[in-house]
């Protein structure tokens, strides 16, 4: 089983709809989540954190974390063509490991 | 411009060869990282410096060797490299809050990286 997973896509949305990625993990000592956006041929630029259970909010992004399930989510509403890129989450786990899924590629279509 | 600077952006290189990749933080972080991104692959942590000193070296060949003389700079001697080896290699940088040993943060900022060809 991998530590982290994620569908690797392609996520494709119309512009405009909410986009929804998933990912799940399989450490349940995991206390850190991440959401990195990463640009074809840039390097992952951090965009989310979350450390409790519930929802976070920023801008057009919401980070989603339920412990129980261990799975953390991340919406985009409003989605842009500029949001079109490789999302990977990553979860620091109880050894204070960081580990990456091999993300998810999100389309959105003009 | 994350604060991260990676040198060379491109690299091609022989089996015999031996080169240098160089990693460079302006953000006062006290910890830094090489990870290795391959297609189709989740990155792979390679070695984890923090307050210069080795914490982590994560089962890699010993073609690769780290040296982190400062808080600040970050080099991967590579030497006899094979054609699998052939990635992008990202250097990172974050603050460890000291709480661990290890790291204590998945907060990274990480580097345009150095796109390594091995012929």
């Amino acid at each position: 089983q991998k530590e982290v997973e994620q569908n690797s896509g392609p996520l494709s949305v119309p512009e405009g709809a909410i986009a929804s990625l998933n990912c799940t993990y399989s450490d349940r000592g995991s206390q850190s989540f991440f959401w990195y956006r990463q640009y074809s041929g840039k390097s992952p630029e951090l965009i989310m954190s979350i450390y409790s259970n519930g929802d976070k909010e920023d801008g057009r992004f919401t980070a989603q974390l339920n412990k129980a399930s261990q799975y953390v989510s991340l919406l985009i509403r409003d989605s842009q063509p500029s949001d079109s890129a490789t999302y990977l989450c990553a979860v620091v786990g109880g050894y204070q490991k960081v580990t990456f899924g091999t993300g998810t590629k999100l389309q959105v279509i003009p | 411009e994350t604060g991260v600077t990676q040198t060379p952006r491109h690299l091609v290189m022989g089996m015999t060869n031996k080169k240098s990749l160089k990693c460079e933080q302006h953000l006062g972080h006290n910890a830094m990282y090489w990870y290795k991104q391959s297609a189709k692959k989740p990155l792979e942590l390679m070695f984890v410096y923090n307050f210069k000193e080795q914490t982590e070296n994560n089962s890699v060949p010993s073609r690769f060797s780290p040296e982190c003389p400062n808080s600040s700079h970050l080099f991967l001697h590579l030497h006899t490299l094979q054609p699998e080896d052939s990635a992008l290699y990202l250097c990172a940088s974050s603050q460890d809050d000291g709480t661990s040993g290890v790291l204590s943060t998945g907060e990274l900022f990480f580097g345009e990286g150095s796109r390594l060809t091995v012929l």
